[in-house]
């Protein structure tokens, strides 16, 4: 079975401080996905990394970053937090054609801004 | 652009019953995945169901089973004989093929299943 792991479930973190999530996924997956998310608006794409070192902007980067060093781990980082970025943060990850075309999620990330 | 709607913010369901969770996407690719994924209260997201969009038949999954209509771009989902356990937050999505492994999902629908 995929797993992927977040390594924090949930975080409470004060506005102007750097977070950082990080994602672990085991099955050497070449895509790996960060979502956002909030009730009523479902799951919105922060940014997304087809390969080591690549990273590609999705539909809400604003106030994100990411980083990529190493095939199975994928990390978001806030540069400086804001209580509009309170939510739940999903990592995902998929194989392309060699996983069913599936993307695989890991628990979240409860991130609390205050 | 590529979207997928759900139009049914919150459904229920009586255990035993049949219920189905309603899905539109539209997507200016011919070749395509659409997926239901399945979030219970645990908050981790599972794979469902998934159909290709060139194969006309519909997917199913035990109790689970798709009606796929590509003229109409709708993907619903029915869940036949209904479980406590059904009980989560269902989310639709498409992936077409071109578009580098990208994902796009509906806003989901919350699935109360009443004993």
């Amino acid at each position: 079975d995929v797993k992927v792991t977040q390594s924090s479930r949930y975080l409470v973190k004060r506005t102007g401080e750097k977070v950082f999530l990080e994602c672990v996924q085991d099955m050497d997956h070449e895509n790996m996905f960060w979502y956002r998310q909030d009730p009523g608006l479902g799951l919105r794409l922060i940014y997304f990394s087809y390969d080591v070192k690549m990273k590609e902007k999705g539909d809400i980067p604003e106030g994100y970053s990411v980083s990529r060093e190493k095939k199975e781990r994928f990390s978001l980082i806030l540069e400086s937090a804001s209580t509009n970025q309170t939510s739940m943060y999903l990592c995902a990850t998929s194989g392309g054609a060699a996983s069913g075309n599936t993307i695989y999620f890991g628990e979240g990330s409860w991130l609390t801004v205050v | 652009a590529q979207t997928v709607t759900q139009s049914q913010p919150e459904m229920s369901v009586q255990e035993a019953e049949t219920v189905t969770l309603s899905c539109t996407y539209d997507t200016s690719e011919s070749d395509y995945y659409l997926f239901w994924y399945k979030q219970p209260p645990s908050r981790q997201m599972i794979l469902v169901i998934r159909q290709e969009a060139y194969k006309q038949q519909n997917a199913t999954e035990n109790r689970f089973s798709v009606n796929f209509q590509k003229a109409a771009k709708s993907f619903s989902l029915k869940i036949s004989d209904s479980q406590l356990g059904d009980a989560a937050m269902y989310f639709c999505a498409c992936e077409p093929r071109h578009t580098g492994n990208q994902f796009y999902f509906g806003t989901g629908t919350s699935l109360t299943v009443i004993p």
